[in-house]
């Protein structure tokens, strides 16, 4: 029973360019969360989305930021034309439920860095 | 707006003495408090959490919690650390759809 993968592990970026993060969820698991870590930070919550749909995109950056969760296949978190201030650990997390008393399963995170 | 407050960015310690990380939180509403440990390179792992019913929670790897409404704490303890207990600790507070983070303790235990 695999966890939350995340991949890649590291990804470097130079400025200007694509980053693509991808997560899949725990078997059983239709709920999606992106979080991201600034260096000497806490996480902070960007993202909530169920399958093909964005339930709470509140901490979502409003520009070059996107998320999706299709029907099939990981979520992806997608940064375009990156620049320095990007450069953080992303983690994904999922649940079973929409409420998240319960707490969620984090995955181990994609550490971008943007050169 | 619900926020969590960890008053304590850095807890040294030696190997087999006490610890307590403290966390405070604020809520208009019914709380439900979760701390995660973070080793190295790691993602988070759930150490606890308080839904309901008794105040003392109890979790993994030794730790446990004590929910206090009166004073909006829900400190972490272990009465006897270890080595491998080094680790960055994130207190949280559930916010309906979502977990608020606070921005963590790192306790680092020295031999």
């Amino acid at each position: 029973n695999a966890g939350v993968m995340q991949n890649p592990r590291h990804l470097v970026r130079r400025r200007g360019q694509e980053a693509r993060l991808r997560c899949s969820p725990m078997k059983g698991h239709s709920h999606v969360y992106w979080y991201r870590q600034l260096p000497e930070e806490g996480l902070k919550f960007m993202v909530y989305l169920q399958k093909e749909n964005i339930i709470d995109e509140s901490g979502m950056p409003k520009e070059r930021f996107s998320a999706e969760f299709p029907k099939e296949g990981p979520s992806i978190l997608r940064i375009q034309q990156v620049v320095r201030g990007d450069s953080a650990a992303y983690f994904c997390a999922s649940s079973p439920r929409q409420n998240s008393n319960y707490g969620y399963t984090f995955g181990s995170g994609t550490r971008l860095t943007v050169v | 707006a619900q926020s969590v407050t960890q008053l304590d960015s850095q807890v040294p310690v030696f190997e087999e003495a006490p610890v307590e990380l403290r966390c405070n939180y604020s809520s208009s509403v019914s709380v439900y408090l979760f701390w995660y440990v973070q080793y190295p390179n790691q993602g988070l792992q759930l150490l606890l959490k308080y839904l309901s019913g008794s105040t003392l929670v109890k979790g993994i790897n030794g730790f446990e919690a004590e929910f206090n409404k009166s004073q909006t704490s829900f400190h972490l303890r272990k009465p006897s650390v270890h080595i491998s207990d080094t680790a960055e600790y994130f207190c949280a507070v559930s916010v309906t759809d979502k977990l608020i983070f606070g921005t963590g303790t790192r306790l680092q235990v020295f031999p």
